[in-house]
């Protein structure tokens, strides 16, 4: 079974500034998905970045950009220019590739992001 | 084009009681799951379904809890003689006809469930 694991219950940081999310993740399959998803208190799951496994580049969604290292199993998320309405939950999800039942993510814990002005 | 819609947003329940959940699926979607996230937790998933079928329900508990995607109408995730540990919030999650390695999801408001 995959896992997914978030090492950082809680980071902050400045407006403007750059922030790294860690997250790391064991499997046995070769080809799946990876996401980042933001829950801010209104508790809706917002999907961010998504990234497939066969594919090199880093995705990129304007201030978000992922670090995807895939012999290491990590997948960081990093927050350029943070914005006051950054501040949430982030979870980092694997999904498989393959079809059938397995289309079910697995989330890690969260890591609770504060953006201070 | 109207997004999952998961009501009610807030439920509250004594001690025995059932509690309902219910999903509309955006529209064209054809596959719903439905996951639990407890306080200080990330989402666990419980349920696969698709039009009257369940097809992984791996992460329900084996008591008290079913869930159903009725040919017509939304659907439900039903939580029978209600325990306190069932407090939690519950996601629903769609995805349209999965071809290939596409169906990206999304997912609903959840559903705050309280039990007193």
């Amino acid at each position: 079974a995959q896992t997914v694991t978030q090492s950082q219950p809680e980071m902050s940081v400045q407006e403007a500034e750059t922030v790294t999310l860690s997250c790391t993740y064991d499997t046995s399959e070769s080809d799946y998905y990876l996401f980042w998803y933001k829950q801010p208190p209104s508790r809706q799951m917002i999907l961010v970045i998504r990234q497939e496994a066969y594919k090199q580049q880093n995705a990129t969604e304007n201030r978000f950009s992922v670090n995807f290292q895939k012999a290491a199993k990590s997948f960081s998320l990093k927050i350029s220019d943070s914005q006051l309405g950054d501040a949430a939950m982030y979870f980092c999800a694997y999904r498989s590739w393959s079809g059938g039942s397995n289309y079910k993510l697995t989330f890690g814990k969260g890591t609770l992001l504060t953006v201070n002005p | 084009n109207a997004g999952v819609m998961q009501n009610p947003r807030h439920l509250v329940r004594r001690r025995g009681q059932e509690a309902r959940l219910r999903c509309s699926p955006m529209k064209g979607h054809s596959h719903v799951y439905w996951y639990r996230q407890l306080p200080e937790e990330g989402l666990k998933f419980m349920v696969y379904l698709q039009k009257e079928n369940i097809i992984d329900e791996s992460g329900m508990p084996k008591e008290r809890f079913s869930a159903e995607f009725p040919k017509e109408g939304p659907s439900i995730l039903r939580i029978q003689q209600v325990v306190r540990g069932d407090s939690a919030a519950y996601f629903c999650a769609s995805s349209p006809p999965i071809s290939g390695t596409g169906g990206e999801a999304f997912f609903g408001q959840g559903t705050r469930l309280t039990v007193v």
